[in-house]
């Protein structure tokens, strides 16, 4: 079972909107969760990194939150813009020592006119 | 641009063929990674080059073969493919291993297994 589970798997939001994406996991111990932003035909490229003691972390109209003790977090995007069209990752370090990540399948966000 | 690049970037080749894939990061970093995304899954990590040195083969097939001839350049040789490997494959690099240290990944290779 994938210890990182993102939801919803799509969403279709209007220009100008604002939108909020779910990350679950289940990794222990825990370092660090990052979310990454993956445009169609480009590779995922990092937004925000949150580490046990944050809350909460802006990038612009991108803010992550994280509750370490239910083990979730939240990408909120503010006045969505058509560029904001793309995969959104969240991505889980385990042992702050370990190079393996745990990676969600993702939810594609489709921003539309 | 992140940085590192790949090339092709798209690649059709049949289950007999033998090719390669090339990844070269530009930004200095100790560490280079592999992955394969699938449609709808979780990306897969493939294998781990830190300081050269292969540090994790995570259970891929030997039809897959890294080489990592320096700490910026990083191939997979492909040979006898199956279908199911069709799928897009991501080059990584990250300046250590640990820590916060980001993962830099580059556009990707779109291979299409015939």
């Amino acid at each position: 079972k994938n210890q990182v589970e993102q939801s919803p798997q799509s969403l279709i939001i209007l220009e100008g909107k604002n939108c909020t994406l779910q990350c679950n996991y289940t990794v222990s111990p825990f370092s660090n969760l990052r979310w990454y932003k993956q445009d169609t035909g480009r590779g995922p490229v990092s937004l925000t990194i949150m580490t046990f003691s944050e809350n909460t972390k802006s990038n612009g109209r991108y803010t992550a939150t994280l509750d370490a003790d239910t083990k979730q977090s939240s990408l909120h995007i503010t006045a969505s813009q058509l560029s904001d069209s793309a995969s959104y990752i969240c991505v889980v370090r385990g042992g702050s020592n370990d190079y393996k990540l745990s990676f969600g399948a993702g939810t594609t966000v489709t921003v539309r006119a | 641009e992140t940085g590192v690049t790949q090339t092709p970037r798209h690649l059709v080749m049949g289950m007999t063929n033998k090719k390669s894939l090339k990844c070269e990061q530009h930004l200095g970093h100790n560490a280079m990674y592999w992955y394969k995304q699938s449609a709808k899954k979780p990306l897969e990590l493939m294998f781990v080059y830190s300081l050269e040195e292969r540090v994790e083969n995570n259970s891929v097939p030997s039809r897959f073969s890294p080489e990592c001839p320096n700490s910026s350049h990083l191939f997979l040789h492909l040979h006898t493919l199956q279908p199911e490997d069709s799928a897009l494959y991501l080059c990584a690099s990250s300046q250590g291993t640990g820590g916060t240290y980001e993962q830099y990944f580059g556009p990707g290779t779109r291979l299409t297994v015939t």
